[in-house]
């Protein structure tokens, strides 16, 4: 079935440096979408990327979808301790025969940031 | 408007009981998703429902049921409770599925203890 994974699992920096997570799935997908979920609250949306080759920017956060649909960054320039958190991206499948496409998530990417 | 609310916010129950979780989704939105949050699993998909039909299942044990009400609420309730099911459970509300899907809003989740 389709697998959704992120690199890297947990990401420790300085504030002010720079941070990226990676997204990869295993097959071809619609749309992805990122989430932010601070510590003890839940998951919030971010951004929906659609077409191949997209970029997004958010301030400090910019999106990129890949060429292929298959994989997704999120990069946050000089981050700030209000990025802690974690965050995840959701692929949504193409349709196969009669199966409705679903949203799986991937297992995030936890960010800390040291003042 | 109001965002999706979840009751109730804490449960704990003893193994072999059962429990059912209560969703209201956002006004007009007929999608809701339910997902079990673990901190060694991150968010495994559960079932998805829309105009109270059950699109998609995740690979949960038949123990995980759900259903949507014609108001679009949502429950899902878990039978013979085990040790394992203690985790947080989140739904989220969108107002399309599949191809139109748009962002999901999460509610703040029911913790499950299971002793």
């Amino acid at each position: 079935g389709q697998q959704v994974m992120q690199i890297p699992q947990y990401q420790h920096v300085q504030e002010g440096e720079d941070f990226t997570t990676y997204c990869n799935s295993s097959t071809t997908l619609s749309n992805i979408q990122w989430y932010k979920q601070r510590p003890g609250g839940h998951p919030v949306f971010l951004i929906q990327l659609v077409k191949s080759g997209e970029v997004k920017k958010q301030k400090r956060l910019t999106f990129q979808f890949g060429e292929a649909k298959k994989n997704s960054s999120l990069h946050i320039t000089a981050t700030q301790t209000t990025d802690v958190g974690t965050y995840f991206c959701a692929g949504l499948g193409v349709s196969r025969g009669t199966s409705y496409d679903k949203v799986i998530f991937g297992p995030g990417t936890s960010l800390s940031v040291i003042p | 408007k109001a965002g999706v609310t979840q009751t109730p916010r804490y449960l704990i129950k003893t193994r072999g009981q059962q429990v059912t979780l209560s969703c209201s989704p956002i006004s007009g939105h007929r999608s809701v998703s339910w997902y079990q949050q673990t901190p060694g699993q991150g968010l495994q998909f559960l079932f998805e429902y829309f105009s109270e039909t059950q699109r998609n299942k995740g690979n949960f044990p038949g123990r995980f049921s759900g259903r949507q009400f014609s108001n679009s609420r949502s429950e899902m309730n878990v039978s013979t409770l085990e040790l394992g099911d203690s985790a947080l459970y989140l739904c989220a509300s969108s107002f399309s599925s599949g191809r139109m899907n748009t962002e999901a809003f999460f509610g703040q989740g029911t913790r499950l203890t299971v002793v």
